[in-house]
């Protein structure tokens, strides 16, 4: 179906490190692939999407990474810093069926100064 | 500076009370959204709009109804909450574009107990 899985749900790095999350999907339609980071009190805001004609898009110490074969995706950020603590949720959207995202379970990400 | 606002931060209610959470954003989006938020399960669709008046079910519609009668609002209704309705609620919208996707932009979320 149109079931994604996001691990891990716990990430906790040392400030500079980089930091991996990964999501697999099901749907062979999916064709979108947006990535959400939710502070703490606020609703989830986009930090990077990327389309199924591309394998990787970068936006200064943020990276995402797409295996259209494999059906999975990764965000990568590199140097972190404390700031990057959050939630993290990826999403995927298809061509067909429903206009609306399918979320990920989430990745809190707690950086250590 | 675009915009999704959400009623209530903060709300009580009691078992079989009948809740109104309200959606408004002043971004002119055709499409808005309702989810729910509960740990280790991200963020689960109720609702969904595309037009005034038009709503589709998402994955987890039972107990819950919406309105849509101006494009700015969308409603989310609990004819009669009950405490596995105790959750975070939030709003979003978008502008489809019709050629994948586009941006959400969601609202700070309502925190919903019911006692």
């Amino acid at each position: 179906g149109e079931n994604v899985e996001q691990h891990p749900s716990t990430l906790s790095v040392q400030e500079g490190d980089s930091a991996v999350i990964k999501c697999t999907y099901s749907d062979s339609a999916s064709n979108y692939f947006p990535w959400y980071k939710q502070e703490l009190g606020k609703g989830p805001q986009l930090i990077i999407d990327i389309r199924s004609n591309v394998g990787e898009k970068k936006d200064q110490r943020i990276a995402v990474t797409l295996n259209k074969t494999a059906k999975h995706f990764s965000l990568h950020i590199t140097e972190t810093q404390p700031e990057d603590s959050a939630v993290y949720f990826c999403a995927r959207q298809g061509y067909t069926g429903r206009r609306a995202l399918t979320f990920g379970s989430g990745t809190r990400l707690q950086v250590q100064p | 500076d675009v915009k999704v606002t959400q009623s209530s931060r903060y709300l009580v209610k009691r078992t079989g009370e009948k809740v109104f959470l309200e959606c408004v954003q002043d971004m002119d989006h055709e499409n808005m959204f309702w989810y729910r938020q509960d740990p280790g399960l991200g963020l689960r669709l109720i609702y969904f709009s595309y037009d005034v008046k038009m709503k589709e079910k998402g994955d987890i519609p039972e107990g819950y109804s919406v309105s849509r009668e101006k494009k700015e609002r969308f409603s989310l209704i609990l004819e009669s909450a009950s405490t596995n309705q105790t959750s975070m609620y939030l709003c979003a919208s978008s502008q489809f574009s019709g050629i994948g996707s586009n941006e959400q932009f969601f609202g700070p979320g309502t925190r919903l107990t019911v006692l």
